[in-house]
This record gives structure tokens, sequence and C-alpha cells, in this order.
């Protein structure tokens, strides 16, 4: 069975960081690519971040473009998300998910809130 | 990228059949075979219900169906249950980024 655990999230102050982690199982982590995707509270979803199976391939949303950086370990089946220099907006659940490129499988989320 | 544009709200008695269009443009929807659709009860994470444009994941009923005509992908969910009661959204990959709509509510009345 596919599982993917979310965790990391909390709060934070405005400009402040955080590194999200996804725990990967049931299916060959390192041979898929996989997303990050938030939801604002009250919101639709919103793309973020895609990495491809080697790392190879990265992409980001204008809107977390040199903020947020996204990476894997394949030893560990783990994907992240490192997020710096938070805003408001940043606020949100935000879901990995699995990436073929639709997202086929996805996680609970992990809700982070950007507030002073 | 802007986001895909869907309806706020569609709604039909259980039985019936309804349909969310979703559009975008040339650079997304337009111009790849590559929309999908997920489902999503409130508090829970989104579930796909198709991907590319019309395929559907083991599990997922035949009431629902998708397609695209140029710029402009839909989904319909025919003999409406219940349970369909949901947030539905599309999304769509656009080369180096992956766009979603703003999310349409399905109501059953």
């Amino acid at each position: 069975e596919v599982q993917l655990v979310e965790s990391g999230g909390g709060l934070v102050q405005p400009g402040g960081s955080l590194r999200l982690s996804c725990a990967a199982s049931g299916f060959t982590f390192s041979s898929y690519s996989m997303n990050w995707v938030r939801q604002a509270p009250g919101k639709g979803l919103e793309w973020v971040s895609y990495i491809s199976s080697s790392s190879s391939t990265i992409y980001y949303a204008d809107s977390v473009k040199g903020r947020f950086t996204i990476s894997r370990d394949n030893a560990k089946n783990s994907l992240y998300l490192q997020m710096n220099s938070l805003r408001d907006e940043d606020t949100a659940v935000y879901y990995c998910a699995r990436a073929r490129p639709y997202s086929d499988y996805w996680g609970q989320g992990t809700l982070v809130t950007v507030s002073s | 990228q802007s986001a895909l544009t869907q309806p706020r709200s569609v709604s039909g008695s259980p039985g019936q059949s309804v349909t969310i269009s979703c559009t975008g443009t040339s650079s997304d929807v337009g111009g790849y075979n590559y929309v999908s659709w997920y489902q999503q009860h409130p508090g829970k994470a989104p579930k796909l219900m198709i991907y590319d444009v019309s395929k559907r994941p083991s599990g997922v009923p035949d009431r629902f169906s998708g397609s695209k005509s140029g710029n402009t992908a839909s989904l319909t969910i025919s003999g409406l249950q219940a349970e369909d009661e949901a947030d539905y959204y599309c999304c769509s990959y656009a080369g180096s980024l992956q766009v979603f709509g703003g999310g349409t509510k399905l109501t059953v009345l």
C-alpha cells in the first residue's frame, strides 16, 4: 500500500524558515518523481514544486522560486521542502504527492502557519 | 501562470449528470493531453479521479469521465450519488509548471 506521511509543519514567524519532510513507503521511491502541493485555508490547490526521480529536474512555482528548495534522499525514501523567507501567504496545508506528473497518491498534509 | 478557470459551483439531483468545465490556454490545457481531475472531501486529501484527460485510475467508478476540446477540459459525473458531493479541481501540465483550477463545489441536491 502506497503511503506518504508529511511532517515538520508548525507555527513560524514571517521571515522564518521551516523544513518539511515526506516519508514514502509501499512503492519504489527512487523510481518516481514527486510533487509538493499546498492549500491555503478555505482556498484551492496550488502546485508548489516538482522533483524528478534522480533529482536531475526540479521546477518551482513562481510564488516560491528563490525561497523554497525541494530535495530528496532516495536511500531514506524521503522528500523534503526547505522553506525560507516565509510570508503570511505561505500559510497552508502542504501535501506531498507521487508525480506521474499528475499526482496519483497524496499524503494527509502538514499545516504551516506563518504569523507573528 | 494563471489558474485554470472553473465554475465556482454546480449542482444536480441524485441520478442526474453534471459537467464541470476547466478553461485554460494553448500553453496548458490546449497544449498537452495531461489534464487531471481531483476530488476533495472536507478535511481530506485530494483523490485522483481522471488523468491524461480521460483515463480513470483503478477503483474510480466509470460514472466519472473526462474529455477535452481545444483549451477547455471537462469532467462529467453521471448517475450522481450523495457521496459525489465534494470539491473538484482540474490540473494541467504546462511545460515546467503544473497549474490547478480554482475548484468547483459540487452539491448533490
